[in-house]
């Protein structure tokens, strides 16, 4: 099992600039789960998707964010236009679901906006 | 213990040693509790859970302890070694008891901001 997959694993850009994270969920997990973590607020969730399909997107910090799941394998988080404060390190994790199945973490992307 | 603050609380013993880190948590209503462990440039790793319904738990070298009247969770970690040097999160969640909701004890997750434990050779 590979885990959850990120892309990249470092960024940088210029502010103003769009920006888009991958993610590869494990195979056969149904719930995928994108968090930003900085040290000033820890561990952030942006958004919960179910089954491809976003439940919960209240942790998104602006219009700025945006996510999709096109397919049970494949997720993105888009940022358009980045400004230096959405720099940090951005998490995909997935489950299977239900009550007994933890979190599974991809290693994250580091984002920094100049 | 968790901090609010920029500064993570640290926590440094010696290898061979018993490590025991402890977190508070906010929520009277919190059901289900998770560990993970942080290594430097990775993900959060799962090390262990325990339910409400509990007050211990046994892992491979780790105990988690919760006192739900102090609203207080503890992680034992037996005979540390250098490989345990990480960031521990404790993380909580309500809900868990039968209700069903999509995502089930992942969804919501509180994340404390984490204990350093440093292991000396």
């Amino acid at each position: 099992d590979a885990g959850v997959i990120q892309s990249p694993r470092h960024e940088v850009t210029e502010m103003g600039q769009e920006v888009t994270l991958r993610c590869k969920p494990i195979s056969g997990h149904n719930s995928l789960f994108w968090y930003r973590q900085t040290m000033m607020r820890g561990l952030e969730l942006l958004i919960y998707f179910n089954n491809n399909v976003p439940i919960d997107d209240s942790g998104m910090p602006e219009d700025r964010f945006s996510a999709k799941m096109p397919n049970a394998s494949f997720s993105t988080l888009k940022i358009q236009p980045s400004e230096p404060r959405d720099s940090a390190v951005y998490f995909c994790a997935s489950s299977l679901g239900g009550d007994n199945s933890p979190l599974h973490f991809g290693n994250g992307t580091r984002l920094t906006v100049t | 213990g968790e901090s609010v603050g920029l500064h993570l609380p640290t926590l440094s013993v010696q290898e061979g040693d018993n490590s025991i880190i402890n977190c508070a948590y906010s929520n009277s209503a919190s059901d289900y509790f998770i560990w993970y462990k942080q290594e430097s440039g990775k993900g959060p790793q799962f090390i262990i859970d325990i339910r409400s319904n509990m007050d211990k738990r046994q892992g491979q070298r780790v105990t988690v302890l919760l006192n739900k009247t102090v609203k207080h969770l503890s992680l034992q970690i037996a005979a540390t070694q250098p490989g345990d040097s990480a960031v521990y999160f404790c993380a909580e969640n309500y809900g868990w008891g039968g209700i069903s909701k999509p995502g089930g004890s992942n969804y919501k997750l509180t994340f404390g901001k984490g204990t350093l434990l440093t292991v000396n050779p």
